[in-house]
């Protein structure tokens, strides 16, 4: 099993839906993580950080289940704007470097 | 925006050419990284560094060195650049290595790397 695993989509969705990505992972020690946004050709930008098992930023919802060791990002209210690719980046293991997911690539059309 | 360039942005280089990419901070966090993303494959960390004179490998550092003689920049060389180096090459930082706060990490703009 791979240390990330993440939908590569693209999940297509119309202005004002909400959706919702999965990362699932193996090998953790913590329970902080990350979700970056990545544009086309552009560097990943870091969308949320969470030191405990979830964070609400307005329409974004970010959440660990270590059990199932999976991690969420929920986008409510889609905007044409949140097209782009989510990266998630779970709890890291023990050797504490970061892993990166492959990426969701969310299409929001009008 | 972190403060994060690197240089150049884009470079065509021939096979058996060395290659050196630079990236440079203004934010004096203490731990670097090199990263080449390619698709399929997401980011891929080549080596990092955790102070100055102080740096380790990744998962994917054959073929490549860096170095690091101010906090402030962080170089990879690609000795004898090959054509499976042809990738977008990020560099990032981060205040921390642990889990628990400051082990975010910003990156820069890229390099895109194309070796004939």
């Amino acid at each position: 099993r791979k240390e990330v695993e993440q939908d590569p989509g693209p999940f297509n969705v119309p202005e004002g839906a909400t959706v919702a990505f999965n990362c699932t992972y193996s090998n953790s020690a913590s329970q902080s993580f990350f979700w970056y946004r990545q544009d086309c050709r552009k560097e990943p930008k870091l969308l949320m950080s969470v030191y405990s098992s979830g964070n609400e930023d307005g329409r974004f919802t970010a959440q660990l289940n270590r059990a199932s060791q999976y991690i969420s990002l929920l986008i409510r209210d889609s905007k044409l704007s949140d097209s782009a690719t989510y990266l998630c980046v779970p709890p890291p293991g023990s050797s504490y470097k970061l892993i990166f997911g492959s990426g969701t690539r969310l299409l929001v059309r009008p | 925006d972190a403060g994060i360039t690197q240089s150049p942005r884009h470079k065509v280089t021939e096979t058996g050419t060395p290659v050196t990419l630079r990236c440079h901070q203004t934010e004096n966090h203490r731990y670097m990284y090199w990263y080449r993303q390619d698709p399929g494959h997401g980011l891929r960390l080549i080596h990092y560094s955790y102070g100055v004179k102080d740096t380790d490998k990744g998962e994917v550092s054959d073929g490549y060195s860096v170095s690091r003689s101010k906090t402030e920049d962080f170089l990879l060389t690609l000795e004898s650049a090959t054509s499976s180096q042809t990738s977008v090459y990020f560099c990032a930082i981060s205040e921390s290595l642990l889990a628990g706060g400051g082990n975010e990490q910003f990156f820069g703009p890229g390099t895109r790397l194309t070796v004939l």
